[in-house]
């Protein structure tokens, strides 16, 4: 079946650490792509998103994502994590095949000690 | 802020019963999207209104029913409540109707808890 997968159900890392936060999908076509954080307690947030173009695309607060068509990848990267983006974090993707509903993974929950 | 609301922000409420969620886009957007977010299911489509007119249906069971009035905002209506039907309701909104190139802008959401 069609879906998004994001590999990593938890992630504890310690603060000024280098993140990586995977994210596949298995649709075909033109695809929207995004990373959503959300914060405990608050709503989904858009961290970034890509439409086409640049395949290395940046973000808020630091975060960068690249696009890589050939492992239908899109991973989210922090070169150094902090305390504050302890949050859980959401892949998305809209595509053409599956309509224009945003296709969400299970989500990525990390944790970062101070 | 989204510039996306939702109220109530929580709702308790018994097997059974009727509940409705409300949703007002933000400024200009045309387009309104309810998810469902469970532990189990994770996030999930539910329907899409665009200027008033359904426009998309996802994983939304008979139970509920959603409509989106002639100033935009969005009611989705869960009748028949069940225990399984606990979870986080969002709503979010686009400018059209999430072709190729939109962005979806989430509202807080509202917390749902059936006992």
């Amino acid at each position: 079946a069609q879906s998004v997968s994001q590999h990593n159900h938890h992630v504890i890392l310690s603060e000024a650490a280098s993140l990586e936060l995977g994210c596949n999908y298995s649709y075909g076509g033109t695809v929207n792509l995004f990373w959503y954080v959300q914060y405990p307690g608050q709503h989904l947030q858009l961290l970034l998103k890509y439409f086409s173009g640049d395949p290395l695309v940046k973000g808020i607060k630091g975060f960068e994502a690249e696009f890589i068509k050939s492992k239908f990848s899109f991973n989210l990267r922090k070169p150094s994590v902090q305390w504050s983006d302890t949050a859980e974090y959401f892949c998305a993707v809209r595509s053409n095949q599956a309509g224009t509903a945003l296709i969400f993974g299970k989500g990525t929950t990390l944790s970062v000690s101070s | 802020d989204s510039g996306v609301t939702q109220t109530p922000k929580h709702l308790i409420t018994a097997t059974g019963q009727r509940v409705t969620l409300r949703c007002s886009p933000r400024s200009g957007d045309l387009s309104v999207y309810w998810y469902q977010q469970s532990l189990d299911q994770g996030l999930q489509f539910l329907i899409q209104y665009y200027n008033g007119e359904e426009r998309a249906k996802g994983n939304i069971l008979e139970r509920f029913s959603a409509q989106q009035f002639p100033d935009l905002h969005s009611e989705l209506n869960l009748s028949s409540l069940e225990l399984g039907d606990s979870a986080l309701y969002f709503c979010a909104s686009s400018v059209g109707t999430s072709g190729n190139g939109e962005t979806q802008y989430f509202g807080p959401g509202t917390r749902l808890l059936v006992l």
